[in-house]
C-alpha cells in the first residue's frame, strides 16, 4: 500500500536551517509530482511547494520563496524540503502529498506529518 | 494572488444535509478538490475534479460546481463527519495549488 513517511522535524532557532524528508513506498515514486503542505497551529492548510515527477520544475509559495528548496531523489524514493532562514511563522506540521493529474488533479495520498517548531 | 473563500463554520443536525461552499474566480476551471481534516490526522481527499468521489469515500459525500463556486454536500451527516473541510484549486499548468481557509463542520 502507498506510504509516505515524513521525518526531520524538530525544534530549531530562528534563522537556522532544517531539512525534511519524505520516504515513499508502495507506488512508482518517479511517476508522480509531489507537494509539501503545512498547517500552523490553529490555522488552515497552506501549500508550500511542488516538484514535478522528474524534478524538472519546482514552484513555491510566496511565503517561502528564496528560503525553502524542494528536491527529490527518484532512486531513493525520497522527497526533501530544505528550509533555510527559518522564522517563527514557519512553525507548523509539514505534510508531503502525492500529486496526481490526468483524470482530475488531486493530492490522493498524504504522509502523517512532521512538526517543525521555530523558537529561541 | 488567487484566493478561495469558505464560510468559517457550518452546523448541521445528525441525519441532515450539510453544504459547504467555496468561491473563487473561475473556480470551475481549476479542478476543485475537497479535503477532510480531523485534529491530529492527515488530510483525506473526499472530492476531486469538483464532483468525483475517490474509492473508499462514502456516497453521502458529493460535490458540484457552477462557475465561481464549488459546493461540498454531505447527505445524512454523521457524527464522524465532524471535521474541518478545505477546498483546493489547481493551476493545471504548474501543479501549484491554493487552499481555502477551511470550514469547521459541527454536527450537533
Amino acid at each position: 500500500q502507498v506510504q509516505l513517511v515524513e521525518s526531520g522535524g524538530g525544534v530549531v532557532q530562528p534563522g537556522r536551517s532544517l531539512r525534511l524528508s519524505c520516504a515513499a513506498s508502495g507506488f512508482t515514486f518517479s511517476n508522480y509530482g509531489m507537494h509539501w503542505v503545512r498547517q500552523a497551529p490553529g490555522k488552515g492548510l497552506e501549500w508550500v511547494a511542488v516538484i514535478w515527477y522528474d524534478g524538472s520544475n519546482k514552484y513555491y509559495a510566496d511565503s517561502v520563496k528564496g528560503r525553502f528548496t524542494i528536491s527529490r531523489d527518484n532512486f531513493r524514493n525520497t522527497l526533501y524540503l530544505q528550509m533555510n532562514s527559518l522564522r517563527a511563522e514557519d512553525t507548523a506540521v509539514y505534510y508531503c502529498a502525492t500529486v496526481r493529474g490526468g483524470s482530475g488533479w488531486r493530492n490522493d495520498y498524504w504522509g502523517q506529518g512532521t512538526l517543525v517548531t521555530v523558537s529561541s | 494572488s488567487y484566493g478561495l473563500t469558505q464560510p468559517p463554520s457550518v452546523s448541521v443536525s445528525p441525519g441532515q444535509t450539510a453544504s459547504i461552499t467555496c468561491s473563487g474566480d473561475k473556480l470551475g476551471d481549476k479542478n476543485a478538490c475537497w479535503y477532510q481534516k480531523k485534529p491530529g490526522q492527515s488530510p483525506v481527499l473526499v472530492i476531486y475534479q469538483a464532483s468525483k468521489r475517490p474509492s473508499g469515500i462514502p456516497e453521502r459525500f458529493s460535490g458540484s460546481d457552477s462557475g465561481n463556486t464549488a459546493t461540498l454536500t454531505i447527505s445524512g451527516t454523521q457524527a464522524m463527519d465532524e471535521a474541518d473541510y478545505y477546498c483546493q484549486a489547481w493551476d493545471s499548468s504548474t501543479a501549484e495549488v491554493v487552499f481555502g481557509g477551511g470550514t469547521k463542520l459541527t454536527v450537533l
